[in-house]
């Protein structure tokens, strides 16, 4: 079993859709990362959180550090938004990240 | 501000030649250093972690290795190229891990 597991694996959605994409971590972390890769292979971070809830524009994003999950939710989604989603943890006394095996989202017009 | 360059941006080469991939870091010092794999369809594999000048970490046997000669300079390096090598790699830099910086990434095709 990975230490961090995203689900859906695949999603697609109509422009407009709310979307959630959620991730799943089994170990003690000080932080997670939610990225984003586009067709083109560049990865950029999009939220490094280590409680609570971020926001910025159209995205959400939510971790609850006791029930170890993160949720990362867009709003209003355009075609723009398809990319693959990437979920990191960094566990505890470490700096090397855990990462996620993405979630693919296309967001058809 | 902080940026990170890799390149070459895309790299075909033959089975059994040498490969160097170079990465480097402007705006800050110091930083943590990172070269990651990606295959097709599979998430994000660390190969090689540094610290500090001359001191890296090893995280999957292979053929390939890490250099970092300057504090902002990151090499990933091999002898001789398997069709296995073939894959995304991305450099990346943080200070604490706690933010996280990526390369533009460099695609090897070894035929």
């Amino acid at each position: 079993k990975n230490e961090v597991e995203q689900s859906p694996q695949n999603l697609t959605a109509q422009e407009g859709e709310f979307i959630t994409i959620n991730c799943s971590y089994s170990v003690g972390i000080s932080a997670l990362h939610w990225l984003q890769q586009h067709p083109g292979g560049g990865i950029v971070s999009l939220f490094m959180l280590s409680s609570g809830k971020k926001k910025h524009g159209r995205l959400i994003a939510t971790i609850n550090i006791q029930e170890k999950h993160s949720s990362l939710h867009i709003t209003a989604s355009h075609p723009r938004d398809s990319a693959v989603y990437i979920c990191a943890v960094l566990p505890l006394n470490t700096d090397k990240l855990i990462f996620g095996t993405g979630t693919r989202l296309q967001v058809f017009p | 501000s902080q940026t990170i360059h890799q390149w070459p941006a895309t790299l075909v080469q033959p089975v059994g030649s040498p490969l160097s991939l170079e990465c480097t870091v402007e705006g800050t010092s110091n930083p943590n250093l990172y070269w990651y794999r990606q295959a097709a369809g599979r998430g994000l594999q660390l190969l090689f972690y540094s610290v500090g000048i001359g001191q890296i970490s090893s995280e999957v046997p292979q053929n390939l290795s890490a250099s970092r000669p300057q504090d902002r300079q990151f090499i990933l390096s091999s002898k001789k190229l398997l069709l296995s090598d073939s894959g995304f790699y991305l450099c990346a830099w943080s200070r604490t891990g706690r933010e996280l910086f990526f390369g533009e990434g460099s695609r090897l095709t070894v035929l």
